[in-house]
């Protein structure tokens, strides 16, 4: 069974630093590209960056403006998203999801998903 | 970036109803579109990939349709478990984008 699941959320200040982790289990980790895709409270789903199977592209969210870091650990089976200069309106739900390898390349397979709160 | 636009933002319709949910694309992605279904507190689930072909496990009365910049996903007759957000995004951009949703409620 796939799964993805998220951890690292929680409570920070603004200006704070955060890392997200999703581990991976049930497929061949390496074998796929993963992306992250937030949801603010009450809001709609804003894709944030994404990360080839072998790290090789690396695309972010115009908006992030070089605040997060994607990375990967094929061996661990583990995808990161390093969070600097954290603000308001980072706080979201932070989902990790697969993308099919092939067609049009839909997400999926998600995680449940790790709330992120910036706030003093 | 390719914006995604879709209409309505929210509908009301009954159990057994057909309804129809739009995505307008700002630019010409093929077949680059993606439908999900999201309930309350949970992940989004894949609905439809290449604006027509089923995920593995969606009942067949959810359909999809279009290429370019125009898309529909239909449901032909509602059931109570319907009742959710739907998105669309498009895949075309290594930077995707999701349309802004549409609440699917209860009449």
């Amino acid at each position: 069974e796939v799964q993805l699941v998220e951890s690292g959320g929680g409570l920070v200040k603004p200006g704070g630093s955060l890392r997200l982790s999703c581990a991976a289990s049930g497929f061949i980790f390496s074998d796929y590209n993963i992306n992250w895709v937030r949801q603010a409270p009450g809001k709609g789903l804003e894709w944030v960056s994404s990360i080839s199977s072998t790290s090789a592209h690396i695309y972010y969210a115009d908006s992030l403006k070089g605040r997060f870091t994607i990375s990967r650990d094929n061996a661990k089976n583990s995808l990161y998203l390093q969070m600097n200069s954290l603000r308001a309106e980072d706080t979201a739900v932070y989902y990790c999801a697969r993308v099919y390898g092939s067609g049009t390349y839909p997400l999926d397979y998600w995680g449940q998903g790790t709330l992120v709160t910036v706030s003093s | 970036d390719i914006q995604m636009t879709q209409s309505p933002s929210s509908l009301s319709a009954s159990v057994g109803d057909r309804v129809t949910i739009t995505c307008r694309a700002s630019q010409s992605i093929s077949s680059y579109l993606n439908w999900y279904q999201q309930k309350p507190g949970k992940a989004p689930k894949l609905l439809i990939y290449s604006a027509s072909s089923f995920q593995g496990g969606v009942p067949s009365r959810f359909s999809g349709s279009g290429s370019g910049t125009d898309f529909t996903l239909t449901i032909s007759s509602l059931q109570p478990e319907d009742f959710a957000i739907y998105y669309c995004q498009q895949s075309y951009s290594n930077l995707i984008t999701f349309g802004q949703g549409t609440r699917l409620e209860i009449k």
